[in-house]
């Protein structure tokens, strides 16, 4: 089944204490990107990456890595957490960045309390 | 970051009822879609759109890319129970720094009542 998957679902965890938010695609699409989710603001693009070894800032990067070594996974870190990051992450792929083929498929979701 | 502005930002319609909302900015895009997103689920795509002008349809929903390319607008006709959730629009803006970003509105709440 072509999906995008994320790791873990919910997380509780403390303050400065570095973690990791996995996701990984299966349709071997080229653009994968980092979303956060608000009351009220919508979805906010964190990070995105054009293809393999290459990635750049959204609009809320501040806080966050990422990286892209594999063109399947796309890894949301975050080196130092603050409560302000405690939102609901989604991860989305699409096969490409523009055009008629850039429709961007959503992860389930991951829930993040930072206390 | 710029986001779209989306409105209404919260519907309460009786079943049966057409919908309509839309989506607008200072700024041009080439692509406009349309999301929707049950509770505890991510965002799922309803409707693309490529063209300036464009009309599309899925089903009872119907979306157009507004002409001067800074808006676009959803209806759903009809509606039905299941049709509850957060309706987000998004769009890629052209060129320049923005190559590969795509931005949301901030969602209509649509709750339909049987």
């Amino acid at each position: 089944e072509a999906q995008v998957t994320q790791n873990p679902r919910y997380l509780i965890t403390v303050t400065g204490k570095k973690l990791t938010v996995t996701c990984s695609q299966n349709m071997n699409h080229e653009y994968m990107s980092w979303y956060r989710q608000d009351p009220g603001l919508g979805l906010r693009q964190i990070y995105y990456s054009m293809n393999v070894e290459v990635t750049d800032k959204g609009d809320v990067p501040e806080g966050y890595k990422v990286s892209r070594k594999e063109k399947r996974n796309f890894p949301l870190i975050l080196e130092s957490p603050s409560p302000n990051q405690t939102s609901l992450y989604f991860c989305a792929s699409s096969l490409t960045a523009l055009g008629s083929r850039n429709e961007q498929f959503f992860g389930p979701g991951t829930r993040l309390t930072v206390l | 970051g710029q986001q779209l502005n989306q409105s209404p930002q919260s519907m309460f319609i009786q079943e049966g009822e057409d919908v309509s909302m839309n989506c607008t900015s200072s700024s041009i895009f080439n692509t406009w879609l349309w999301y929707k997103q049950d509770p505890g689920e991510g965002p799922v795509l309803l409707i693309a759109l490529y063209k300036a002008g464009e009309l599309t349809s899925n089903g009872r929903l119907t979306a157009q890319f507004g002409i001067t390319r800074k808006d676009s607008f959803l209806n759903i006709s009809a509606s039905i129970p299941s049709d509850v959730g957060i309706y987000f629009c998004a769009g890629h803006r052209a060129g320049g720094t923005s190559y590969g970003k795509l931005t949301f509105g901030q969602g209509t709440i649509l709750t339909v009542h049987p």
